[in-house]
């Protein structure tokens, strides 16, 4: 079996700081775990995804997660932020054979204050 | 080039009334994907079609849902009678089966129904 817990329901951040959403995952086989974003009325869009190459991951707008095994996390971060990634931030599991059975987390909405 | 296309975007029925949705694509993807997303959570997978064929429908609550996808492009879902209940955004996505095992899933922008 396969779930995600993302920790946090709510993060808000002033405009230039740092940004950690943060993902702790469980899985029976080896995963394959992904960040998605949802802006109000848009579909979600994939910001990056971990499929057992690189344990630090790069996505696009700034962001990275990185893989560690140990701790059974996927945080995602930015350097800084900036007032257009306020949106629902989702931590995504699957089978690294079968990336068709995505299982969702409970999302995490990320506040950006000027 | 278009994303997956979803109509309509918004619909508000009373309980007990039928309802559909219309999905169309990205262009050559033949893996096409029927999520709800309740509010507050992430998405649920309802059902997933390989071209024209149902291969994971094991989420489909078959009493009232159901789901088409004749000709392997358009896809609709359908909710028969609505209850208070299936309140909820219906995502769809589609994916191109030749980049498995890393295919990435391209939403589209949902339908949120709202059941009186």
């Amino acid at each position: 079996a396969q779930s995600v817990t993302q920790l946090d329901s709510h993060v808000s951040v002033s405009e230039g700081t740092p940004v950690l959403l943060r993902c702790n995952y469980s899985s029976s086989y080896s995963p394959s775990l992904f960040w998605y974003v949802q802006h109000p009325n848009k579909g979600l869009q994939l910001l990056l995804k971990y499929t057992s190459a690189a344990t630090l991951v790069k996505g696009i707008n700034g962001f990275e997660a990185e893989f560690k095994k140990s701790e059974t996390s996927f945080h995602l971060t930015k350097p800084s932020a900036h007032m257009s990634d306020a949106a629902e931030y989702f931590c995504v599991v699957s089978p690294s054979y079968n990336t068709d059975k995505l299982i969702f987390g409970t999302g995490t909405r990320l506040q950006v204050f000027p | 080039e278009a994303g997956v296309v979803q109509s309509p975007r918004y619909k508000i029925i009373e309980k007990k009334q039928p309802v559909a949705f219309w999905c169309n694509p990205i262009s050559g993807h033949n893996t096409l994907y029927w999520y709800r997303q309740n509010l507050g959570q992430g998405p649920e997978l309802l059902i997933r079609y390989e071209n024209e064929e149902a291969v994971d429908d094991s989420q489909l609550p078959k009493d009232r849902f159901s789901a088409e996808r004749l000709k392997g492009v358009d896809s609709t879902l359908k909710i028969q009678p609505a209850e208070l209940g299936d309140s909820a955004v219906y995502l769809c996505a589609s994916s191109d089966i030749r980049d498995r095992p890393y295919n990435e899933q391209f939403f589209g922008p949902g339908t949120r129904l709202t059941v009186l």
